[in-house]
């Protein structure tokens, strides 16, 4: 069955630190991937997506994610993080024909200030 | 308007009530999802349309669980008989293109939070 695994539950960081989030899918064939952002009390935004072309995807607030197609990973990254990055993140795909895109778990950010 | 719209924001149900939950994707888009949140988790996929066709409803947990969108742009999601476990953040997400489409991506709104008692 197609799905999305998110490796870290809760990470915890300190400002100014370096941010890379896990993140696998298991689906075959041509692959559309996204990372969205839930912060407090909002909606899910989308912070980037992946549908073919150059495998490293640079995305809002100074993210970016690499789609490792032979080890199925998409994982998030951000050099440098902020407060301000505090929330809820989540990986998600499909494929091109799929009706539906599908979650991985979540993985709560928290950044000390 | 400029997202998805969704009412009401919270909603407290007697075990037992049915409820109706509403959704206004944005103007023109062709697809339209419902997916159901539970705390700490994310979000699960329930049902798909495209306009007013309801493509895949495998998500959907029981047939307690109804689903309609007849004119193609707002769509309404019921729970008969609600229970306990029901209980989640409900979300709805619309996107542009139909399936098949890649390239497109799906814009949430902000839920409905459904609390049974």
């Amino acid at each position: 069955a197609q799905s999305v695994s998110q490796h870290n539950h809760h990470v915890i960081l300190s400002e100014a630190a370096s941010l890379e989030l896990g993140c696998n899918y298991s689906y075959g064939g041509t692959v559309n991937l996204f990372w969205y952002v839930q912060y407090p009390g909002q909606h899910l935004q989308l912070l980037l997506k992946y549908f073919s072309g150059d495998p490293l995807v640079k995305g809002i607030k100074g993210f970016e994610a690499e789609f490792i197609k032979s080890k199925f990973s998409f994982n998030l990254r951000k050099p440098s993080v902020q407060w301000s990055d505090t929330a809820e993140y989540f990986c998600a795909g499909t494929t091109s024909s799929a009706s539906k895109i599908i979650f991985g778990s979540g993985t709560r950010l928290s950044i000390r200030p | 308007g400029a997202g998805v719209s969704q009412s009401p924001r919270y909603k407290v149900a007697k075990r037992g009530q049915d409820v109706a939950l509403r959704c206004d994707p944005i103007s023109g888009h062709v697809s339209l999802f419902w997916y159901q949140q539970a705390l700490g988790q994310g979000p699960e996929f329930l049902t798909y349309f495209q306009n007013e066709a309801q493509l895949d409803k495998s998500g959907l947990p029981s047939d307690r669980f109804f689903a309609e969108r007849p004119e193609g742009s707002v769509s309404t999601l019921k729970i008969q008989r609600t229970q306990q476990e029901d209980s989640a953040v409900y979300l709805c997400a619309s996107s542009p293109a139909g399936v098949g489409h890649s390239n497109t991506e799906a814009f949430f709104g902000q839920g409905t939070r459904l609390t049974v008692v």
